[in-house]
């Protein structure tokens, strides 16, 4: 069965926008939440990553908001580049063992 | 540094062939990692070794993978015989050591299984 839960399936956004990935989770062992950027033709790359004891990270234009009560955390893009365009999954782990990923998101950024 | 090279990238086969595919992961990286990524969904853990011992392999269909890891290093993933459903793309990833927060990955293996 599907571990993490990911929406949307894709979603469009304009240059200079935001952009909003969302992920659900049901195992509350999960302790280390990673997203990865996928180029088509490409192997995902890891682009950001949290743990549970914080709600917010972020580095430069991308950051992740974490929601340990609701079992949730999201990736926003912030001011959305046309070479952000690729694929996002993003995962969790009991300390980094057996990484469960999402169906992925599709981001296109229009310019 | 060189990144996590796979081959080939393409592959067509019939249903019933069998086929190989080959990892060299990142130099000095001790746990490797097959993932199995079936078009429109997420990188799906097949298995994973600890230099050249299998950490993890639950979610591999041993009926018809198998997977080895010569001297600590390279690795093979083979399936014999192909079913159509296993049409997808395969990675290879490699963390640094045991678990791998950080998974870097190659560029895959596309399979085609007709």
């Amino acid at each position: 069965q599907q571990q993490v839960k990911q929406s949307p399936q894709s979603l469009i956004v304009q240059k200079g926008g935001i952009s909003i990935i969302n992920c659900a989770y049901e195992n509350t062992a999960f302790d280390y939440f990673p997203w990865y950027q996928q180029f088509p033709g490409k192997g995902p790359a890891l682009l950001i990553a949290i743990r549970p004891d914080v709600s917010e990270k972020k580095e430069g234009r991308f950051t992740i908001s974490f929601n340990k009560s609701a079992k949730q955390f999201s990736l926003h893009i912030m001011d959305s580049q046309p070479g952000d365009s690729a694929t996002y999954f993003c995962a969790a782990s009991i300390g980094g063992y057996k990484l469960s990923f999402g169906a992925g998101t599709t981001v296109t950024v229009r310019a | 540094e060189a990144g996590v090279a796979q081959s080939p990238r393409y592959k067509i086969i019939e249903k019933r062939q069998s086929v190989a595919f080959w990892c060299n992961p990142i130099s000095g990286h001790a746990t490797l990692y097959w993932y199995q990524q079936i078009l429109g969904q997420g990188p799906k853990l097949l298995i994973q070794f600890q230099n050249n011992g299998v950490v993890d392999d639950s979610q591999l269909p041993k009926d018809r993978f198998s997977a080895e890891r010569l001297k600590g290093v390279d690795s093979t993933l083979k399936i014999q015989p192909a079913k159509l459903e296993d049409s997808a793309v395969y990675l290879c990833a490699s963390s640094l050591d045991f678990p791998g927060y950080e998974q870097y990955f190659g560029p895959g293996t596309r399979l085609t299984v007709t």
